[in-house]
């Protein structure tokens, strides 16, 4: 198993570009998530997924849209990047929402 | 305010010492996890518990619900358990992590 994976690694966007973060799993997990973290911050809660068709906003959704049109896949859209979006971005999955997450290698994304 | 709050911050140590890492909360949980951050940035999982103690290897992990705190403990420390170490309680509505801004740990040889 591949576990979780995250395309890119790293990322420069000019401010106003958009661009799609890539996660996958092969685990067949219902529930996925996304994170960001900022220096001298806790991860935060971006947007999650308790299975394929239902999204939902976590604690920091403005600027992000998420889609989930299958249990492997939860793309993070960014549509109109701003420099506040300069983070990392970590995906993550598990079973169910209750149980151990597995993170994704993270996505390092710099917005000028 | 912060919902949870790690101690310390920062921990150096030398190679043996036994650390311990501590978490409060201030919000109702389900289950509380802790999680390892390495240099590299990759974040695994170490811990899940809702009540009581697990232990895995040199690492045992301690949770008091009534009280609203758990503890990491690593036992005989090893430069190899260098990184950061995330509290992150499951709590609100639809149960997603909450998580602490972690605690650094360097232990040297």
């Amino acid at each position: 198993n591949a576990g979780v994976t995250q395309t890119p690694k790293f990322q420069v966007l000019k401010t106003g570009q958009s661009m799609t973060l890539q996660c996958a799993q092969d685990m067949n997990h219902e529930y996925m998530s996304w994170y960001r973290q900022d220096p001298g911050m806790g991860l935060r809660l971006i947007h999650y997924s308790v299975g394929a068709g239902i999204t939902d906003q976590g604690e920091v959704p403005n600027g992000y849209n998420v889609s989930r049109s299958t249990t492997e896949d939860f793309p993070l859209r960014l549509l109109s990047a701003a420099p506040s979006q300069t983070s990392v971005y970590f995906c993550a999955s598990s079973y169910a929402a209750p149980s151990e997450q597995f993170f994704g290698p993270g996505t390092r994304l710099t917005v000028l | 305010k912060n919902e949870v709050e790690q101690s310390p911050q920062n921990l150096t140590a030398q190679e043996g010492e036994f650390i311990t890492i501590n978490c409060s909360y201030s919000v109702g949980i389900s289950a509380l996890h802790w999680l390892q951050q390495h240099p590299g940035g990759g974040i695994v999982s170490l811990f899940m518990l809702s009540s009581g103690k697990k232990k895995h290897g040199r690492l045992i992990a301690t949770i008091n619900i009534q009280e609203k705190h758990s503890s990491l403990h690593i036992t005989a420390s090893h430069p190899r358990d260098s990184a950061v170490y995330i509290c992150a309680p499951r709590g609100g509505s639809q149960g997603n992590l909450i998580f602490g801004k972690g605690t650094k740990l360097s232990v040297k040889p």
